[in-house]
């Protein structure tokens, strides 16, 4: 079944404990994104991926870090959580369209952070 | 880099009746627009999108119309029904960073509450 995955569903930490959010899509697709999803803000782009090697800042990228070492992985890395990091959090990916034309991006399932 | 706004960001409509929501973007150069629908509990996913070289696009009772020159894309569902009851996200595609890199910005949603 083509689908993006996200581990871990549910996570509650504290703040400066590092963690990851995995995330990993079986479609071959190129293209892949995080977003975080706050009430009365809609998805706001964290960071996303062209190809592998390739990442770039979205629009809050503070306070994480990705790589994109496989083709299929795209892990999100927060090094020093922040109560203000809070938040559902979405991986994305799609197909990279000719000469860079966007096409439909498909969701994870989603990750909910909690930061105490 | 690119705003999208979004237009009503609470809908309440009849069952049966038109709902229509509206987005404007600021980046001339972006050029594809998604529509997604987000379920309470689920992850976002896509019901229409247009690119812009088309004015209008339409799936059964969904519809989604682009003015470039105003800059501004709509939502149009008609005879609504209970299950059309969810989140709704614009969103715009724009270039950024390096050769064919793109974003994806979204609005903050529109929720439509169908009543029976």
């Amino acid at each position: 079944e083509a689908q993006v995955t996200q581990n871990p569903r549910y996570l509650i930490t504290v703040t400066g404990k590092k963690l990851t959010v995995t995330c990993s899509q079986n479609m071959n697709h190129e293209y892949m994104s995080w977003y975080r999803q706050d009430p009365g803000l809609g998805l706001r782009q964290i960071y996303y991926s062209m190809n592998v090697e390739v990442t770039d800042k979205g629009d809050v990228p503070e306070g994480y870090k990705v790589s994109r070492k496989e083709k299929r992985n795209f892990p999100l890395i927060l090094e020093s959580p922040s109560p203000n990091q809070t938040s559902l959090y979405f991986c994305a990916s799609s197909l990279r369209g000719h000469l860079g034309s966007y096409n439909e991006q498909f969701f994870g399932p989603g990750t909910r952070l909690t930061v105490l | 880099g690119e705003n999208v706004e979004q237009h009503p960001s609470t809908l309440s409509v009849q069952e049966g009746d038109s709902a229509v929501i509206k987005c404007t973007y600021s980046d001339s150069a972006s050029n594809y627009f998604p529509w997604y629908k987000q379920e309470l509990g689920k992850r976002p996913q896509l019901i229409i999108d247009i690119r812009s070289n088309v004015g209008e696009k339409k799936d059964q009772r969904i519809a989604v119309t682009l003015n470039k020159t105003a800059k501004h894309f709509s939502l149009h569902i008609t005879e609504t029904q209970p299950e059309d009851s969810a989140v709704y996200f614009c969103a715009a595609s724009w270039a950024s960073g390096g050769a064919g890199s793109y974003q994806l910005t979204f609005g903050k949603g529109t929720k439509l509450s169908v009543i029976p």
